[in-house]
């Protein structure tokens, strides 16, 4: 099974500010099966990012993934009030798939 | 519109037995994985397993083979996560969610399960 870890566990910035999320696999990912998900509080998660890097329908341009491999990133450009959540990495490269155990943003 | 609506709370007892429903609707429901992910209180997303209503196909993850049962009715578009012998440890908010490749594009709005004694 991989395991994903997610870093920082949690991230106190402002609004405006630039977000860098990380994601590590404990393997290699195939084709680049990751995506990231975003969840509120009472909310269940949405779908921000799949493919490691291809947006979601609706999804806002100040969100983007990257990375390949082992190593992925969520980027949130500007940091808006909407966006203090906490933030999920799935792989779906290989059974099981997997999450990561998340990373709070939270306003600084 | 997709819209994946799952059954309501459930409170019950150790040792009982529980079904809990996800109705799917506004999309081909034979056409898409169905999964099933565990968040228990204030924790972090644990995905279950995944069925292919179409042919039932199902997968489980090691960590719950055995712990629960996934099955589908696709006569009613309907997908199911069953107990046979409830746990304290049970108790956690389940999500239904369509999978396109493997990432959730849908999610139900979640099933609160209490188990308490």
């Amino acid at each position: 099974e991989i395991v994903l870890t997610q870093s920082p566990g949690t991230l106190s910035l402002s609004p405006g500010e630039r977000a860098t999320l990380s994601c590590r696999a404990s393997q290699s990912v195939s084709s680049s099966y990751l995506a990231w998900y975003q969840q509120k509080p009472g909310q269940a998660p949405r779908l921000l990012i799949y493919g490691a890097s291809s947006r979601a329908t609706g999804i806002p341009d100040r969100f983007s993934g990257s990375g390949s491999g082992t190593d992925f990133t969520l980027t949130i450009s500007r940091l808006e009030p909407e966006d203090f959540a906490v933030y999920y990495c799935q792989q779906y490269g290989s059974s099981p798939m997997t999450f990561g155990q998340g990373t709070k943003v939270e306003i600084k | 519109e997709v819209q994946l609506v799952q059954s309501g709370a459930e409170v019950k007892k150790p040792g009982e037995s529980l079904k809990i429903s996800c109705k799917g609707s506004g999309y081909s429901f034979t056409s898409y994985w169905i999964g099933w992910v565990r968040q228990m209180p204030g924790k972090g997303l644990e995905w279950m397993g995944i069925i292919y209503p179409g042919d039932s196909d199902t997968r489980y993850s090691p960590s719950f083979q055995g712990q629960v049962t996934i099955s589908a009715d696709k006569s009613i578009s309907t997908a199911y996560l069953q107990w046979s012998s409830l746990k304290a440890s049970d108790t956690a908010m389940y999500y239904c969610a369509r999978h396109v490749v493997g990432e959730v594009d849908y999610w139900g709005q979640g099933t609160l399960v209490t188990v308490s004694s």
